[in-house]
Formats: structure tokens, C-alpha cells, sequence
């Protein structure tokens, strides 16, 4: 898989955008980018993927740059349960057989 | 609940015991996948299979740990022999061939060896 590095951490006050920031310089043309969070003693859980585009779903947007080599998981209004660890991950395209986690961002949401 | 289900939730074993998990998969979904997650760190994977033919399996996974998915449904995860090193969440994940890495996740079956 792609390299990916995020943030260790970060916090977000309850009701404001959580803008997670992602980088994976070697993508490739093909590869996607996919968000899972994990929520504490929970599996993990799909969020969103993008290849060029912006994406946008119930749960978030992904805003991804035009070189492609960074992109953006934007939570719109941030609950306390959102609280988790938020993992950015570039599968290989053509085998796709397994995930890589890094460390991930841990989200803290405050009240 | 159409979700992926693990059983059991939690098990405590004794080192030197054989622990057996199982898990099943979204009805529809050919991929299922095991992966395990140790204390503050990202699941890793152990294995897939593609209906009932197991296609990868990781380094990870010594001889002591099998897996199986007889028929294309269900999947069994054992331990041989356990040891401490063993205690860790075990993930069982399953997908649509179409879309690989789509990967939807059980809860989790938490081990504790003592």
C-alpha cells in the first residue's frame, strides 16, 4: 500500500468541522484513498473513498488535492460520537486483498 | 442485524489451550478477511478468502493459527497452543469482490491469554 502519514492527534469542539488532514505522496494514477474510523472497542468502520474527485456522503466529505498526493476527511459537525481513531489508507488497486493500518488520528471531541 | 457477526465476544484461555472463533460474513459477500489489533496499535491482517479458498495469508499468521471457510460462508479462526502474545482483539472483516476494499467489520472477539 501507498505510505500514508497523519496527525498522532487532535481535538474538535462539539458542533464544528473536524478537517483531518492526510498525506500519501506516492499514490499512484489507479489507487484510491479510503477512511475507516474505529471507535473505541468497536470494529473498524467504513467512511468514505475518493479517486480525484470530491466525495460526499451522510457521514463525511473527502476533499482530495489535484496532484493527489494529500487529502482532507472533513467531518461537517462534530459529535461526541465521533470520538475515535481515524485511519487514511491508499489499498493497492489491483490486489485490494487486505488493508493497512498506520497509527491513525486520534479524534477527541469535546464538549 | 445484516451486519458482520463474531462469536464469541470475549474469551479467556489458558496458555497451552485451543481457542476457536468464528465469524459471519454480510450474506452477499464473497471476501471475508481476519485481521488482529493489539493494544494501541492498527489491525493487521492475517488472512482472506475469496469463498472457500483461502488466497493470502500473512506472515503473521504462524503455523498455530488456522483458518477456514468450508463453504463459502462462515469462517472459522484457531489457535493452537495459545500464548500470551495471542492476546489481542481478532477483527473478521467481509466485501463484495467488486469492491475489495470496501471492508465491513464484525466487533471484534477480544482474547485474553493467562
Amino acid at each position: 500500500d501507498a505510505k500514508t502519514t497523519q496527525p498522532t492527534s487532535m481535538d474538535c469542539a462539539e458542533g464544528r468541522a473536524a478537517n483531518l488532514p492526510c498525506n500519501h505522496s506516492t499514490i499512484s494514477g489507479n489507487e484510491y484513498v479510503y477512511w475507516y474510523r474505529q471507535i473505541h472497542s468497536q470494529g473498524p468502520q467504513y467512511i468514505i473513498h475518493g479517486l480525484k474527485n470530491n466525495e460526499t456522503n451522510e457521514m463525511a466529505s473527502l476533499i482530495i488535492t489535484e496532484d493527489r498526493k494529500s487529502s482532507t476527511l472533513i467531518l461537517p459537525h462534530a459529535t461526541l460520537r465521533d470520538t475515535a481513531v481515524y485511519y487514511c489508507i491508499v489499498p493497492i488497486g489491483a490486489a485490494g486483498n487486505k488493508l493497512t493500518f498506520g497509527g491513525g488520528t486520534r479524534v477527541l471531541v469535546k464538549p | 442485524d445484516t451486519g458482520v457477526s463474531q462469536d464469541p465476544r470475549h474469551k479467556i484461555t489458558k496458555r497451552g489451550q485451543n481457542v476457536t472463533f468464528r465469524c459471519d460474513p454480510i450474506s452477499e459477500h464473497n471476501r471475508l478477511y481476519w485481521y488482529r489489533q493489539t493494544l494501541g496499535q492498527g489491525p493487521e491482517f492475517l488472512t482472506y478468502f475469496q469463498n472457500e479458498a483461502q488466497l493470502e495469508k500473512s506472515r503473521l499468521l504462524s503455523d498455530r493459527f488456522s483458518a477456514e471457510r468450508p463453504k463459502g460462508s462462515f469462517s472459522t479462526l484457531e489457535i493452537q497452543r495459545t500464548e500470551q502474545g495471542d492476546s489481542a482483539m481478532y477483527l473478521c472483516a467481509s466485501s463484495s469482490v467488486l469492491q475489495q476494499e470496501t471492508q465491513y467489520f464484525g466487533p471484534g472477539t477480544r482474547l485474553l491469554v493467562l
